[in-house]
């Protein structure tokens, strides 16, 4: 079974600054999906970002970008140039297609962007 | 329109209360889900549709009732709930295909079981 594991309960990180956010997963597939999404206190969870496996290049949008370890079952988030609007509860999530649509979340990380 | 709506935003019902959630969408998704979430947790998934049809159900409990009227529209029905029951609901979305499609969440539907 996939496991997805997230390490830091809680960062935080001065406004304008870059943090980095760890995930790590358990599966002995070859093929699957990576997402990073953002839960903001409004509580409405928003995708930041997605990686496909069989993709070597690292995703990026915009401030946020991956750094992605296949071999190492990594999957990391950096988030340049801090905003306060950044601070949110961040959760892994990896996809196992095709056909179960189920999402294995990690445990979440709180950040917090200090002004 | 990427949204997901959600109704009612709150909803205090007690242990012997029937009441419904909806949830909405018309990204021309065919998959939907059903997700509780309890504080500082991640989303855990209950009930997932596809084309309009149950397909995954995660061995919750019967007095959650879900219902697909049509591509667009969920409903969660709730009877009998217990005071653990307390939660975020959410609905989420997405395309279907041998794809990894993101899922779009709604903003989610706040129970309190009194």
């Amino acid at each position: 079974a996939q496991t997805v594991t997230q390490s830091q309960p809680e960062m935080s990180v001065q406004e304008a600054e870059t943090v980095t956010l760890s995930c790590t997963y358990d599966t002995s597939e070859n093929n699957y999906y990576l997402f990073w999404y953002k839960q903001p206190p409004s509580r409405q969870m928003i995708l930041v970002i997605r990686q496909e496996a069989y993709k070597q290049q690292n995703a990026t949008e915009n401030r946020f970008s991956v750094n992605f370890q296949k071999a190492a079952k990594s999957f990391s988030l950096k988030i340049s140039d801090s905003q306060l609007g950044d601070t949110a509860m961040y959760f892994c999530a990896f996809m196992k297609p095709p056909g179960t649509y189920k999402y294995i979340f990690g445990t979440g990380t709180r950040l917090k962007v200090l002004a | 329109d990427t949204e997901v709506t959600q109704t009612p935003k709150h909803l205090v019902m007690g242990m012997t209360n029937k009441k419904s959630l909806k949830c909405e969408q018309h990204m021309g998704h065919r998959a939907m889900y059903w997700y509780k979430q309890k504080a500082k947790k991640p989303p855990e998934l209950m009930f997932v549709y596809s084309y309009e049809k149950l397909s995954i159900n995660e061995s919750v409990p019967s007095r959650f009732s879900p219902e697909c009227p049509n591509s667009s529209l969920l409903n969660l029905h709730l009877h009998a709930l217990q005071p653990e029951d307390s939660a975020l609901y959410l609905c989420a979305s997405s395309r279907l295909g041998r794809g990894g499609y993101e899922q779009y969440f709604g903003p989610g539907t706040r129970l309190t079981v009194t």
